[in-house]
């Protein structure tokens, strides 16, 4: 099993351009998360997605859009960067099924730089 | 609104003890605890849900005090390898977490 894997690693963007990061789980976890870390800032919520088809807004979804069309895959899209989305990106997932599996497995991380 | 964290930083020795509390100010069903190394992801700790159960894993054990909204990571007989942020996260009737800002801890020879 792979876990959790995001797409790219690294990315820098130009201010205005668009992107999209791609996440992808292979553990079948019905719930995924979109975090950004900054330094000092812990890790916020941007979006989260509670199944295939449905997302909810985090603590900062300004900025940015999410998809959820297939269970394995939970996709953050920039449509017009700007230096404040500069950040460290995590996806995380994890189970519902068992109260004890709460534990949310993170992906590796994205450094997006938008200059 | 995000759990407060403390301390913001902590430098031990090996073999020494430290304890990192978070603070919530609304009512709690879980607490979570990561630990991330510099340029990795998080790393799961563990879980304390609803009940005051005092859990344990080696040397690092934890509590939660629902009552306070509050929980406390205790590191005992530190590691090199326990070196990292510590990050606690709160959850809610729904599964979402909010984090605190982190405590980095750094164990010393």
């Amino acid at each position: 099993n792979a876990g959790v894997t995001q797409t790219p690693k690294f990315r820098v963007l130009k201010t205005g351009q668009s992107m999209t990061l791609l996440c992808a789980q292979d553990m079948n976890h019905e719930y995924m998360y979109w975090y950004r870390q900054d330094p000092g800032m812990g890790l916020r919520l941007i979006h989260y997605s509670v199944g295939e088809g449905t997302t909810a807004k985090g603590e900062v979804p300004d900025g940015y859009n999410v998809s959820r069309l297939k269970k394995q895959n939970f996709l953050l899209g920039l449509e017009s960067a700007a230096p404040s989305q500069t950040s460290v990106y995590f996806c995380a997932s994890n189970s519902i099924r068992l109260l004890s599996s709460y534990e949310q497995y993170f992906g590796p991380g994205t450094r997006l730089t938008v200059t | 609104q995000q759990p407060v964290q403390s301390p913001q930083a902590v430098i031990l020795r090996e073999g020494e003890d430290a304890v990192i509390n978070c603070s919530s100010s609304k009512a709690l069903y879980s607490v979570h605890w990561y630990r991330q190394k510099h340029g990795e992801a998080p790393v799961f700790l563990m879980i304390l849900l609803k009940g005051g159960e005092q859990k344990g894993h080696e040397k690092i054990s934890a509590s939660f005090n629902e009552k306070k909204q509050q929980s406390s990571l205790y590191l005992t007989a530190s590691q090199l390898s326990y070196s990292g942020t510590y990050f606690c996260g709160t959850g809610g009737a729904t599964n979402k977490l909010i984090f605190g800002t982190g405590t980095l801890l750094a164990v010393q020879p």
